[in-house]
């Protein structure tokens, strides 16, 4: 069995600051992680992922991620906040494969502040 | 590449009547569709598993016989959700996976249900 926190429900940060989304796992198994963003009316998209090797991991517009299994936690960070990035951010965990489908944290709302 | 659209992307329909909701894989053959119900504000829940040419594999406490997949093809999968009630409406996104042993799911665009 998995699961996904993610750790506050909305984040504001301010256009050009460190922008820091939290997010730890429950797995049985090693975990394959990723990020997904979603855009008003829009589809998921997947920011980035980890499955085994690196574990700091980049993805799209300047996002990054590290695995620290010892804390079983993969935050999403990305040094400098624009304003395009508000959006809804979802961290997910599937078992290795990912044939079983993922498991999503509720998600959180990032807010840029001009 | 990797794109997977949705119809409809809304539909409003009277309590008791079914509705069906296309998935399709624009782009690829996807062997492995997932549907998902995503309740407003709150996060995605895996509702089942579709395999091309097999019975769906349903997540525990989602009803089989109330939500029908069908995946008859490479490129289509679809959800029926058979005699509605207003607690069924919601966002039922599908994602579609690229090969058996990937990793990576693309989502579509979502379907917004609502009965009446």
């Amino acid at each position: 069995a998995q699961s996904v926190t993610q750790l506050g429900s909305h984040v504001s940060v301010s256009e050009g600051a460190l922008v820091l989304l939290r997010c730890n796992y429950s797995s049985s198994v090693p975990p394959y992680l990723f990020w997904y963003v979603q855009y008003p009316n829009q589809g998921l998209q997947l920011l980035l992922k980890y499955t085994t090797g690196a574990t700091l991991v980049k993805g799209i517009n300047g996002f990054e991620a590290e695995f620290k299994k010892s804390e079983t936690s993969f935050h999403l960070t990305k040094p400098s906040a624009h304003m395009s990035d508000a959006a809804e951010y979802f961290c997910a965990v599937s078992a290795p494969g990912g044939a079983d489908g993922l498991t999503f944290g509720k998600g959180t709302h990032l807010i840029i502040q001009p | 590449g990797a794109v997977v659209s949705q119809h409809p992307s809304r539909v409003i329909c009277k309590s008791g009547t079914s509705v069906k909701i296309e998935c399709r894989s624009l782009d690829f053959q996807a062997t492995t569709m997932f549907w998902y119900r995503q309740f407003p504000k709150q996060s995605l829940m895996l509702m089942a598993t579709s395999n091309e040419g097999s019975k769906a594999t349903y997540e525990q406490g989602v009803e089989k016989d109330k939500f029908l997949i069908n995946h008859a093809s490479l490129t289509l999968s679809t959800l029926t959700v058979t005699s509605a009630h207003p607690e069924d409406s919601s966002f039922y996104i599908c994602s579609a996976q690229v090969g058996t042993s990937t990793d990576t799911q693309y989502f579509g665009p979502g379907t917004r249900l609502t009965v009446l």
